[in-house]
């Protein structure tokens, strides 16, 4: 059962264009969100990350929304390029004492057309 | 590179057959992650080790076990295997265990026939 549901399952945008990924999650109790980027035969790895106390985090090009009340968050790619092609893997973070659980959106596969 | 390292890159076997995998975390983490990955399921958490304990448990199957040995390097063992097992198998690691940055190595991926 997917903790975090992630949409679409796959994107293609123009070179230059916007690139949005969704993602929603209901345990409340989640406390940090990371996306994680994947290129083909390599691991994941961390992109950007925010938490709920904030509603927006930019970095470079890429910028994370986040909505507390819908416990919805989405990644923004501008001016998307050809290096972004990649699967985008949303997470959730639950830290429970010392031990903490990252749950995993099924993942968005962006390819961007030169 | 993450700095994680993970042996074999693939592996063909066939159904019955029991694998090995193993996974050398980034120098100075503690803890080491599995998660398996297929192209129905995404990235599912299989099992957690901090040094050297068990700490955490996902939708890992009875027929798979892992370990890790003192020098923190991890092994996954997968036996009985069926060819829905067939998926790519990454570890990953982390300095304490409740850090928010996980650090994944590149990936073994089984072929099971």
């Amino acid at each position: 059962q997917q903790q975090v549901k992630q949409s679409p399952q796959s994107l293609i945008v123009q070179k230059g264009g916007i690139s949005i990924i969704n993602c929603a999650y209901e345990n409340t109790a989640f406390d940090y969100f990371p996306w994680y980027q994947q290129f083909p035969g390599k691991g994941p790895a961390l992109l950007i990350a925010i938490r709920p106390d904030v509603s927006e985090k930019k970095e470079g090009r890429f910028t994370i929304s986040f909505n507390k009340s819908a416990k919805q968050f989405s990644l923004h790619i501008m001016d998307s390029q050809p290096g972004d092609s990649a699967t985008y893997f949303c997470a959730a973070t639950l830290h429970i004492s010392n031990d903490y659980k990252l749950s995993f959106g099924a993942g968005t596969t962006v390819t961007v057309r030169a | 590179d993450s700095g994680v390292t993970q042996t074999p890159k693939h592996l063909i076997t066939a159904t019955g057959q029991r694998v090995t995998l193993r996974c050398s975390p980034r120098s100075g983490d503690l803890s080491v992650y599995w998660y398996q990955q297929s192209l129905d399921q995404g990235l599912q958490f299989l099992i957690q080790y901090y040094n050297g304990e068990e700490r955490a448990k996902g939708n890992i199957l009875e027929r798979f076990s892992a370990q890790q040995f003192p020098d923190l390097h991890s092994e996954l063992n997968l036996s009985s295997l069926e060819l829905g097992d067939s998926a790519l198998y990454f570890c990953a690691s982390d300095r304490q265990g409740s850090s928010n940055e996980q650090f994944f190595g590149p990936g073994t991926r089984l072929t099971v026939l």
